[in-house]
């Protein structure tokens, strides 16, 4: 399997534009998530679905932040308007709760988001 | 709520020299615990994890953790470091078995040669 999926790797964009993060998880896997990672907060749990339904979203910063997965291999985190303190890298990662692997999340490269 | 709390932001041991990282955390039922490891500009990656049984756990790469239940820790050991561990380590703690994980600061580990 290739791993876990995301596009772009890389982006830039001007404060107000929408920005679209794209993710492909292991096929397979229930479980999807979304984190984001800065030097002043960490790795943070933004949402996560199970079986393409969203379960949980508190720590979706704000209304301008939306995800969304229409089916199991593909999943979209949207944030419209940007702002620069969105600068971040955001993982996408998923799991599956059967078999050996039972928790065990796979995480992707990452997408650097620079809004400027 | 659940929390962990990982003392060392950086640490730099000798290649060759052994490695304890420590990790403490806080929740109010069996916790689910992680290690997980993230190379410069890479997602992390998984090396071991403690559900419950033996409280020493194996890992990929030649890493341990023990699971105190007393000390509320779960550090993570290697007993001779090589150059190409130096990355970023986190723990991090679950209420249900890989979902809801919440990380640690992470600690940086430097290896000198």
């Amino acid at each position: 399997d290739a791993g876990v999926i995301q596009s772009p790797r890389h982006e830039v964009t001007e404060m107000g534009q929408e920005v679209t993060l794209r993710c492909k998880p292991i096929s397979g896997h229930d479980y999807l998530f979304w984190y984001r990672q800065t030097m002043m907060r960490g790795l943070e749990l933004l949402i996560y679905f199970n079986n393409n339904v969203p379960i949980d979203d508190s720590g979706m910063p704000e209304d301008r932040f939306s995800a969304k997965m229409p089916n199991a291999s593909f999943s979209t985190l949207k944030i419209q308007p940007s702002e620069p303190r969105d600068s971040a890298v955001y993982f996408c990662a998923s799991s599956s709760q059967g078999g050996s692997h039972y928790g065990e999340q796979y995480f992707g490269p990452g997408t650097r988001l620079t809004v400027t | 709520a659940q929390s962990v709390t990982q003392p060392d932001i950086h640490i730099t041991v000798s290649e060759g020299a052994s490695l304890e990282l420590r990790c403490n955390y806080s929740y109010g039922a069996t916790p689910y615990l992680f290690w997980y490891v993230q190379s410069p500009g890479q997602g992390l990656q998984l090396l071991l994890k403690y559900f419950s049984g033996d409280t020493l756990v194996q890992g990929i790469k030649g890493f341990e953790a023990e699971f105190k239940r007393s000390q509320s820790s779960f550090n993570l050991r290697k007993p001779s470091v090589h150059w190409s561990d130096a990355a970023e380590y986190f723990c991090a703690v679950s209420n249900n078995a890989g979902n809801m994980l919440t990380f640690g600061g992470g600690t940086r580990l430097m290896v000198k040669p």
